[in-house]
């Protein structure tokens, strides 16, 4: 069963642009909800995280929304760059548990 | 400066033969985890040790062992590689033990052909 569930599986988008990448959770135990970036031949690495006393948390061009009654988060990249292009995960977790559950990863494209 | 570092980025072993992958940590977390990635899919978790406690994960197939001889390192022993163990294998750490999740640092990644 999957835990997380993560749309879409991949996106194009336009150098510039604002793709968002959606992730939707059933366990309201979950309690923290972190974002990683993956590059080819690389390890996942954390990009931005939030909790879910928060709505929102920004840092830099990266912003996350966060839904508690929808139980949905996502991932805004604003001011895309083809730099940018990578694989992103979202992930949750419940409080000290130690465990992460991912969600099935949206390959990211942007074109110059 | 890598703080979670795996040996080999690359290894080859032949089908049957026990191949040792290893993880290091500067971090001085007391959580290591080992998981299994295969092309275009998420981490899936193998196993992870809080301090030197063992937590299997139910569907990790006995064929994959692991050691922490110590805080700084971590061993995945796969003792019979089959075609299908094909994978790049991370190791992430986070430090456990707050009153909430902390995030998990990974290495590189060791991408394991089999032949």
């Amino acid at each position: 069963q999957q835990q997380v569930k993560q749309s879409p599986q991949s996106l194009i988008v336009q150098k510039g642009g604002i793709p968002i990448i959606n992730c939707a959770y059933e366990n309201t135990a979950f309690d923290y909800f972190p974002w990683y970036q993956q590059f080819p031949g690389k390890g996942p690495a954390l990009l931005i995280a939030i909790r879910p006393d928060v709505s929102e948390k920004k840092e830099g061009r990266f912003t996350i929304s966060f839904n508690k009654s929808a139980k949905q988060f996502s991932l805004h990249i604003m001011d895309s760059q083809p730099g940018d292009s990578a694989t992103y995960f979202c992930a949750a977790s419940i409080g000290t548990g130690n465990q992460f559950y991912f969600g099935t990863g949206t390959s990211l494209t942007v074109i110059p | 400066d890598a703080m979670v570092i795996q040996n080999p980025r690359y290894q080859v072993t032949q089908f049957g033969k026990p191949v040792t992958l290893s993880c290091s940590q500067t971090l001085n977390h007391n959580v290591m985890y080992w998981y299994q990635q295969k092309s275009s899919q998420a981490p899936k978790l193998l196993f992870h040790y809080y301090d030197k406690d063992f937590n299997n994960e139910a569907d990790t197939p006995d064929n994959f062992q692991s050691r922490r001889p110590n805080t700084s390192f971590c061993f995945l022993d796969i003792r019979s590689p089959g075609l299908g163990d094909a994978a790049m294998y991370l190791c992430a750490t986070s430090r456990g033990g707050g009153p909430s999740n902390q995030p998990q640092h990974f290495g590189d990644g060791t991408r394991l052909s089999i032949l």
